[in-house]
């Protein structure tokens, strides 16, 4: 049985970078996709971008492609996403999915991390 | 680029059949995953590949993906079932993953 652990709550002001951390265990790390999914609070789901460790390819949602870095350590079995240029409008529950690749392309996400929140506030 | 387009809710007794549609343009050439979603929690997998449940979810439950609409029906509801609902799909054309805006379930 996979199981996906992220990293603690993260407070942050205007400007600054986040970077949010999820350890994969229980399963096999490299042939599946690691995505990033966010939700601001009261609305749906997000997805920012993914990386698929065995690739080393790594795919962004045009939203984000500009500020965010998705990078897998296959050693560690963990999986970072850094956000830059932090706003206010990204306060929200971000989420670490582990999910089935079909070839290149992305599939279902049965695992997710229990979440991060991370509140931009000056 | 591709869009998702759900209900913002679903209002059912208990006992009856839901029906939450995800529509998109000729979705049904897509597979299509639907995921569950309680207040305070992470998103569970509930259907994917259109009608396929994965271990532990019950057989009430399924899904259908036809034309420009896919469906999750959820058979005799329980009180349970009062969730947020979201499809998925994986757009091969600009290689990112999309959800819908997400289906209130209020079970009444």
């Amino acid at each position: 049985q996979v199981q996906v652990v992220q990293s603690g709550a993260e407070v942050k002001t205007p400007g600054s970078s986040v970077q949010v951390s999820c350890k994969i265990s229980g399963d096999t790390f490299n042939t599946y996709a690691i995505s990033w999914v966010r939700q601001v609070p009261g609305q749906g789901l997000e997805w920012m971008g993914g990386i698929i460790p065995v690739y080393g390819v790594t795919n962004y949602a045009q939203k984000f492609q500009d500020r965010v870095t998705i990078i897998a350590d296959k050693s560690t079995r963990t999986a970072n996403m850094k956000l830059s240029g932090l706003k206010s409008e990204d306060t929200a529950m971000y989420f670490c999915a582990h999910g089935e690749i079909n070839g290149y392309d992305y599939t279902w996400c049965p695992y997710w991390g229990q979440g991060t929140m991370v509140t931009v506030s000056s | 680029s591709y869009v998702l387009t759900q209900s913002p809710s679903v209002s059912v007794a208990p006992g009856e059949t839901a029906r939450i549609s995800c529509n998109g343009n000729n979705i049904g050439s897509k597979s299509v995953h639907w995921y569950q979603q309680k207040p305070g929690q992470a998103p569970v997998l509930v259907v994917y590949d259109d009608n396929v449940r994965p271990s532990g979810i019950p057989e009430r439950l399924s899904g259908s993906n036809y034309g420009d609409t896919a469906t999750l029906i959820i058979s005799r509801v329980e009180a349970g079932d009062e969730a947020d609902y979201f499809c998925q799909v994986w757009d091969t054309t600009g290689d990112c993953m999309l959800f819908g805006g997400g289906t209130k379930l209020t079970v009444l």
